[in-house]
């Protein structure tokens, strides 16, 4: 299948800083990106869609302003966690797809987390 | 607003027996599920997929069903193995969005 790479794997932050997880799809061109959270034994929860050039479409209860979404290539999205804090600990996955009628393929997910 | 469930947050199944896990959606506009598998820590794999025209698709030892009158669709692993134990989503493609299942943990005892 497709190759998405998800970087860091692992990010230890201080509280108030700002920390950026890439997503690059290697060897194809994603349309769409997807930016997940998942929390302990939950399911992965959609936190905001992004098309290539556009803005990113937010969920509902996803501070926008918060989780900043880039898409600015076919090959790369970005998350950025603003002014971190605590409970923005989590693990994100991301997630590419050449829509409209393929799989999506997942990243290897970022834990953050906020001291 | 859960559109796709899986009712089941775990199961056992003993090596070489078959493991079912099952998927209901309740939204009759979406055309092509798939299933993702899970290990901790890490991010889903992609297992197999199924277009809304078609309700079983087989690929090696998984095989899955959908039977769109009852908005339902079934993962089958057979035969399990140990190395199959992982969480298993179920995911529903609409438009510009997939839609994921809460997950279903299997656990393929030796």
């Amino acid at each position: 299948g497709a190759v998405v790479s998800q970087h860091p794997s692992r990010v230890i932050c201080k509280s108030g800083t700002s920390v950026k997880i890439e997503c690059r799809s290697l060897d194809f061109q994603a349309t769409t990106m997807f930016w997940y959270r998942q929390f302990p034994k939950q399911s992965l929860m959609l936190m905001a869609t992004s098309n290539e050039g556009s803005k990113a479409t937010y969920e509902q209860g996803v501070e926008k302003d918060k989780f900043l979404i880039n898409h600015a290539s076919l090959t790369l999205s970005t998350l950025t966690v603003t002014s971190a804090h605590p409970e923005d600990s989590s693990f994100y996955i991301c997630s590419a797809s050449s829509l409209p009628r393929t799989e999506a393929f997942f990243g290897q997910g970022t834990r953050l987390t906020v001291v | 607003d859960q559109q796709v469930k899986q009712n089941s947050p775990s199961l056992s199944v003993q090596e070489g027996r078959i493991s079912i896990l099952n998927c209901d959606y309740t939204n009759s506009m979406f055309d092509y599920f798939l299933w993702y598998k899970k290990y901790p820590a890490e991010g889903p794999t992609f297992l197999i997929s199924i277009s809304s025209i078609k309700d079983k698709n087989e690929d090696g030892r998984f095989t899955v069903f959908l039977n769109k009158s009852a908005k339902h669709l079934s993962l089958h692993i057979v035969p399990s193995q140990p190395g199959d134990s992982a969480v298993y989503f179920c995911a529903a493609n609409g438009g510009n969005q997939f839609y994921f299942g809460t997950g279903t943990s299997l656990t393929v005892i030796p």
